[in-house]
């Protein structure tokens, strides 16, 4: 089963409205990583926040991190049409101690001029 | 310089076809990474390198043949493909293997 499971699947926003997608994984991490793939393209590293932080700021993005309910959100405020993309979660494989990165599922934002 | 770069672009290939995918980065990076990615559909994994070793084959059919010719590099070589595997192939490293990685654009294959 997928390590992490992200909802909702798709999500459509006007220019300028705040974007929340969320993240739920299902074992014990040292960290969860945000990345962002606009259509066809290669991914693009957002934030990574550790299992010992609860949130972190990068410009208009918030991540927040309840290892406790082993979810995590992303919010996107003042949306722009840019931020248009496919936005993943992603967790070390199989716990603490594995050399590669499981993605989940992926939320298509669609932020409407 | 955090780019990773890849080649080419776009390939079409037919069934009985030899082609090879490269992948390069100059960060230092000691674990290369090949994912392939359906529409939609978030990357699988398929191979991880580390220190220019193979480390993780995700039970990748044998008509995909990865390579680590020196740090840099990786190259994934392909043989004898079939219409499903058409799909994004992404190529990433990272310094740690639990730590960001860096993607290359892609390259967006197709098997007639």
């Amino acid at each position: 089963s997928q390590q992490g499971e992200e909802d909702p699947q798709a999500l459509s926003i006007q220019e300028g409205e705040n974007a929340t997608m969320n993240c739920s994984y299902k074992t014990s991490i040292n960290n969860l990583q945000w990345y962002r793939q606009n259509s066809g393209r290669g991914l693009v590293h957002l934030i990574l926040i550790r299992s010992n932080e609860r949130e972190k700021h990068s410009g208009r993005l918030r991540v927040t991190l309840d290892t406790s309910k082993k979810s995590s959100s992303l919010l996107i405020t003042a949306s722009r049409a840019a931020d248009t993309a496919s936005y993943f979660c992603a967790t070390p494989r199989g716990g603490t101690g594995r050399r590669a990165l499981t993605f989940g599922s992926g939320t298509r934002l669609q932020v409407q001029p | 310089d955090t780019e990773v770069t890849q080649t080419p672009k776009h390939l079409v290939m037919g069934m009985t076809n030899k082609k090879s995918l490269k992948c390069e980065q100059h960060m230092g990076h000691r674990a290369m990474y090949w994912y392939k990615q359906k529409a939609k559909k978030p990357p699988e994994l398929m191979f991880v390198y580390s220190y220019e070793k193979l480390s993780i084959n995700e039970s990748v059919p044998s008509r995909f043949s990865p390579e680590c010719p020196n740090s840099s590099l990786l190259n994934l070589h392909l043989h004898a493909l079939q219409p499903e595997d058409s799909a994004l192939y992404l190529c990433a490293s990272s310094q740690g293997f639990q730590e960001t990685q860096y993607f290359g654009p892609g390259t967006r294959l197709l098997v007639l």
